[in-house]
Order: C-alpha cells, then sequence, then structure tokens
C-alpha cells in the first residue's frame, strides 16, 4: 500500500532556529497536505498543496510540493517554543481518495 | 472557520458496555467523516469513511459490526463502540470534509477511551 516516510523520528532545535522537514513516497499523490498534533489534541491543518511545484507559505511556514509528485517539505523559520509538537504530513492520490499519514516527526524547541 | 468539535473529549466505560462519541462540524457543512484512531506515539490510522446519508465505508480489519458509524446529517457523525474491551482503549478522532474541499479535512480535538 501506499506509504509516507518522515524521519527523523524526533528533532531538536534551538529556539530561533529554522528546521525543514521532509516526506517522501515510492507513489505519486496529487495533494499533500502538513499537519501539527499539540499532545491530546487532533491534528490542525497548516499548509495544503495541490500543484506540482507549489510553494506555499503560512506565517514562519513554507511547504511545497516536489516536481515528482512524490515529496514533500515543510520549513519553519525562526522557532518559537510553541512550535513543539508532531508534524505530520499526508498526501492523497486522488481526488475522492484516503488521506494517507506519514508516522510523524516530533519536534523539540530548546529555550 | 472550519471547526470540528467532539463529545466527549474523554470517557471512561466497564467492558462490555457501549460508547458513542460525537463528532459535529459547527461552522460548515460536512458532506463526508473520517474516523481515525490513534496509539500513544503512533500516527493515525483510518476506521471508516462516511458520507451523509449512506452506510459508511470501512477499512480492512475494521469490524463494522464492532464500530457503529451513522452519518445522519450534515453536521454530525456519531461513532458507537459496542460491546468495548480494553483493547478498545484508544484516542479516537474525526474529521470533516465538505463536498467542494473533500481534500483538505479538519480534525475534532480527539476522545480518549479508556475500557476498564
Amino acid at each position: 500500500g501506499q506509504q509516507l516516510n518522515q524521519s527523523p523520528q524526533s528533532m531538536f532545535i534551538q529556539e530561533g532556529e529554522d528546521v525543514s522537514m521532509n516526506c517522501t513516497s515510492s507513489s505519486i499523490f496529487n495533494t499533500w497536505l502538513w499537519y501539527k498534533q499539540d499532545p491530546g489534541e487532533g491534528p490542525v491543518l497548516l499548509i495544503a498543496l495541490y500543484k506540482a511545484g507549489e510553494l506555499t507559505s503560512n506565517g514562519r511556514l513554507t511547504a511545497q510540493f516536489g516536481i515528482t509528485r512524490k515529496d514533500s517539505f515543510l520549513n519553519i523559520s525562526a522557532s518559537i517554543p510553541s512550535d513543539v509538537g508532531i508534524y505530520f504530513c499526508a498526501g492523497q492520490a486522488g481526488a475522492n481518495s484516503k488521506l494517507t499519514f506519514g508516522k510523524g516527526i516530533t519536534l523539540s524547541v530548546r529555550p | 472557520g472550519a471547526v470540528v468539535s467532539q463529545h466527549p473529549s474523554w470517557v471512561i466505560c466497564k467492558s462490555g458496555t457501549s460508547v458513542k462519541i460525537e463528532c459535529r462540524s459547527l461552522d460548515f457543512q460536512a458532506t463526508t467523516m473520517f474516523w481515525y484512531r490513534q496509539f500513544p506515539k503512533q500516527s493515525l490510522m483510518l476506521m471508516a469513511t462516511s458520507n451523509e446519508g449512506s452506510k459508511a465505508t470501512y477499512e480492512q480489519g475494521v469490524e463494522k459490526d464492532k464500530f457503529l458509524i451513522n452519518h445522519a446529517s450534515l453536521t454530525l457523525s456519531t461513532l458507537t463502540v459496542t460491546s468495548a474491551h480494553p483493547e478498545d482503549s484508544s484516542f479516537y478522532i474525526c474529521s470533516a470534509a465538505s463536498s467542494g474541499r473533500i481534500n483538505e479535512q479538519f480534525f475534532g480535538p480527539g476522545t480518549r477511551l479508556t475500557v476498564l
């Protein structure tokens, strides 16, 4: 089945640093989404990408839909303590198909 | 906009009882709702997809008679865990999407179920 790969499982950065997270797949997706989940909460949609090559920003967050449609990255600039959480990428192959989630990356930000 | 609520936020029940979890889209009409479960430090696992007014589509390995899903209106879907057992203890999360933007799912805050 389709799988999304996110690694490493955990990342530790200093407050103020930038961080980049990758998500890769062996198959093509037509939509890429990035979610953040805080402990005990549901995921919150950060950025949605619909076209190959698309680069979209949401405040300090920037995400790109890879040209091959098999990868996406999320950048967080000037990290702050509230950026702590689990970041999931998700892909959708077709218009009405289900989302496939990566395993998530736990981000820790040291003050 | 795009707010999804779940009720209850947590529930503790005895083994053998049934538990109903509600998922509501507060400010948009959700033609499709999804139910996920998530184990600690794991990703979200899709259990079923429900479209308003029709039967839910269950993922492979998910017992439809154990996890009853009803999507009776455009703003409400319910998941009933029947005859719950300790292994059903998990974090259950719903998401909702509108017909025009089916690929943008908005998630509820989740329900923590503990079966004793």
